[in-house]
């Protein structure tokens, strides 16, 4: 079973540059979310989706943006990337009976 | 404001028990999630407490004390691939998940 896709796995991107990390799931899960891990920090979510058609933002939303025009994709935009978004991006969404995260592998991203 | 401490790094020998704390301060509380997380991996679901008390599952044990806002995973008989990251997270009152750092656990032979 696939669970999440991620993609790029690994990206090397110029400040100013637009970028869009996709994420795909295969469970049906109606949640999904996007979070940044940094070193020394916890995961941070950026932006999340409780449901198909909707979206809201997590504790660090500026610079990026998502959409959720179907139940299994989440893409998650940076319209113009600056250094500090320099991070591993992953994509999870939520089972429904415990609130367990599944995680995508993961997106590194490298914005000089 | 709400926080999640949890050690930086611990080092343990193999076979030996390990225990990982985690104490919170959060806004309403919905449950504690323990992750593991090779490096260079995502995380993976090792437990959830939203009770009191101990969870057993295999070699890993996770306990809860709501009253004291604190939890700890318990290893068992270490392997050398017990060694990850382990992250504790609680879910708050809006149902959101606060992480904490994570803790890098080093196993030794």
């Amino acid at each position: 079973t696939a669970g999440i896709t991620q993609a790029p796995t690994s990206q090397i991107l110029a400040a100013g540059r637009s970028m869009t990390l996709r994420c795909t799931q295969d469970m049906r899960h109606n949640a999904m979310y996007w979070y940044r891990q940094d070193l020394g920090l916890g995961l941070r979510l950026i932006h999340y989706s409780n449901t198909a058609g909707t979206t809201g933002k997590g504790e660090v939303p500026d610079g990026y943006s998502v959409s959720r025009a179907n139940t299994d994709d989440f893409p998650l935009t940076l319209a113009s990337a600056v250094p500090s978004q320099t991070s591993v991006y992953f994509c999870a969404s939520t089972g429904r009976d415990t609130g367990e995260l599944f995680f995508g592998e993961g997106s590194r991203l490298t914005v000089l | 404001g709400q926080n999640i401490d949890q050690p930086t790094e611990m080092t343990a020998t193999e076979g030996a028990i390990v225990q990982i704390n985690c104490t919170y301060q959060t806004s309403g509380f919905n449950g504690l999630f323990w992750y593991q997380q090779h490096a260079g991996e995502a995380p993976t679901f090792l437990s959830y407490n939203v009770l009191d008390g101990l969870e057993e599952k295999g070699r890993f044990s996770s306990f809860l004390s709501r009253s004291k806002g604190y939890s700890y995973l318990l290893l068992k008989e270490l392997q050398m691939k017990d060694s990850a990251s382990y992250l504790c997270a609680v879910r708050d009152s809006n149902y959101q998940l606060i992480w904490g750092a994570g803790t890098k656990l080093i196993i030794k032979p």
